[in-house]
């Protein structure tokens, strides 16, 4: 069965540090890793999806790396800024599931100060 | 971009009424849509998978007597708590798998806040 863990599962910078938020999975076997955010009351917002064959995405201000063999994706955020501040999900496809079933980790919730 | 619409976004019902969640993508045609839970803190739990005119596929655990899905149209899906408890009380977010040449892409909707008093 596939677990999906996220640590920590909140975290508080000043505004201007690199943001760091770890995601691991028990199976290696996944199609892809996609990391969302979700802000307080809302629905999801797709940040970064990568392709099990693939090392990394970028876009702008993120970048997320996967390494399956070891069953670990970390998110990094730079320059942080307030407007940051939500909660960080990641999820896992596996080849097994159709249609693009997710299973999702609890969330690292995060809060940049100004 | 692609616009997932929930209705409503929130409700307050009281326990064993019914309670009825539509989901539309509103400006593309979804192959499939999905429906998840969350509780405060948690993560999103996979409740079903629904394809546009065939029954849906039920997650271990959940009773599906209970949380009836209907997906009528290819922009339309329901999801009805029936005879709701306050146990039933969450979050309800649902998603749709587009069309097209990006079979990785799920766009969710804002989600539906339900408290069954």
């Amino acid at each position: 069965k596939q677990e999906v863990t996220q640590i920590p599962a909140a975290l508080s910078v000043p505004e201007g540090e690199n943001l760091v938020l770890n995601c691991s999975f028990t199976d290696s076997a996944i199609y892809n890793l996609q990391w969302f955010r979700q802000d307080p009351g809302k629905g999801l917002t797709s940040l970064l999806l990568i392709q099990s064959s693939q090392r990394e995405q970028t876009s702008g201000r993120l970048n997320a790396s996967l390494d399956k063999s070891s069953g670990r994706s970390t998110l990094y955020i730079a320059a942080s800024q307030p407007g940051d501040s939500a909660t960080y999900l990641c999820a896992v496809n596996r080849p097994t599931d159709s249609w693009g079933k997710l299973q999702f980790g609890a969330g690292t919730q995060v809060v940049v100060t100004p | 971009g692609a616009v997932v619409s929930q209705h409503p976004s929130w409700v307050i019902c009281k326990s064993g009424t019914s309670v009825k969640i539509e989901c539309r993508s509103l400006d593309f045609q979804a192959t499939t849509m999905f429906w998840y839970r969350q509780f405060p803190k948690q993560s999103l739990m996979l409740m079903a998978t629904s394809n546009e005119g065939s029954k849906a596929t039920y997650e271990q655990g959940v009773e599906k007597d209970k949380f009836l899905i209907n997906h009528a149209s290819l922009t339309l899906s329901t999801l009805t708590v029936t005879s709701a408890h306050p146990e039933d009380s969450s979050f309800y977010i649902c998603s749709a798998k587009p069309f097209g040449p990006s079979p990785d892409t799920q766009y969710f909707g804002p989600g539906t806040r339900l408290t069954v008093l």
